[in-house]
């Protein structure tokens, strides 16, 4: 079983569609829990930390379940440039190695 | 600087050269890590360090592959006779240890060919 799981997708949406993905981590001692988005190989960035108390950024929304050891994110009113692969990513502790999901992929499309 | 800075952006060797790329963290960043992403989008996690010291190699191939972060130069990441399976995308990311948990910061990436 991979340490962090993501439905592969892809997940083909219109624009202005709202859209979930959901991951699952197996190490309960996991700390800190990341998406990030990556384009056409180039490099992962960002896209937002995620709280036990869920949290909110524009029209993109993540929640943690520690309990369930669950991770989501909502994208709500999808653009043509979200598309991209959204990377699951879990961190043990400070200084620790990322854990990664294998993404989903996103197409939005006019 | 402001972003972590990786050289070269490509780099073509043939099968038995050696290959050696470099990265230099964002400015004040003690962690220093390095992944590689083959073709299924997999990172896989090679080597961290902090500062100038290991912190977790147990990612490292044993053979061939080797790492150094020296004080006032890149970081850098050097294979030794590439075999075919070495292609792929290197990643290198920092970290700041002001904070407990942080997020990485990742480079543009290495794409390395070996023909």
């Amino acid at each position: 079983r991979k340490e962090v799981e993501q439905d592969p997708g892809p997940f083909n949406v219109p624009e202005g569609a709202t859209v979930a993905f959901n991951c699952t981590y197996s190490n309960s001692a996991s700390q800190s829990f990341f998406w990030y988005r990556q384009d056409c190989r180039k490099e992962p960035k960002l896209l937002m930390s995620v709280y036990s108390s869920g949290n909110e950024d524009g029209r993109f929304t993540a929640q943690l379940n520690r309990a369930s050891q669950y991770i989501s994110l909502l994208i709500r009113d999808s653009k043509l440039s979200d598309s991209a692969t959204y990377l699951c990513v879990v961190l043990a502790g400070s200084g620790d190695k990322l854990t990664f999901g294998t993404g989903t992929r996103l197409a939005v499309r006019p | 600087g402001e972003e972590v800075a990786q050289t070269p952006k490509h780099l073509v060797r043939g099968e038995g050269q050696k290959a050696k790329l470099y990265c230099a963290p964002i400015k004040g960043h003690s962690y220093v890590f390095w992944y590689q992403q083959v073709l299924k989008n997999e990172f896989k996690f090679l080597i961290s360090f902090q500062n100038e010291n290991v912190f977790d190699e147990t990612g490292m191939p044993k053979e061939r592959f080797s790492a150094k972060c020296l004080p006032n130069s890149p970081c850098s990441l050097e294979i030794q006779a590439t075999k075919l399976e070495d292609s792929a995308v290197y990643f290198c990311a920092s970290s700041p240890t002001d904070r407990l948990n942080q997020p990485q910061h990742f480079g543009d990436g290495t794409r390395l060919s070996i023909l």
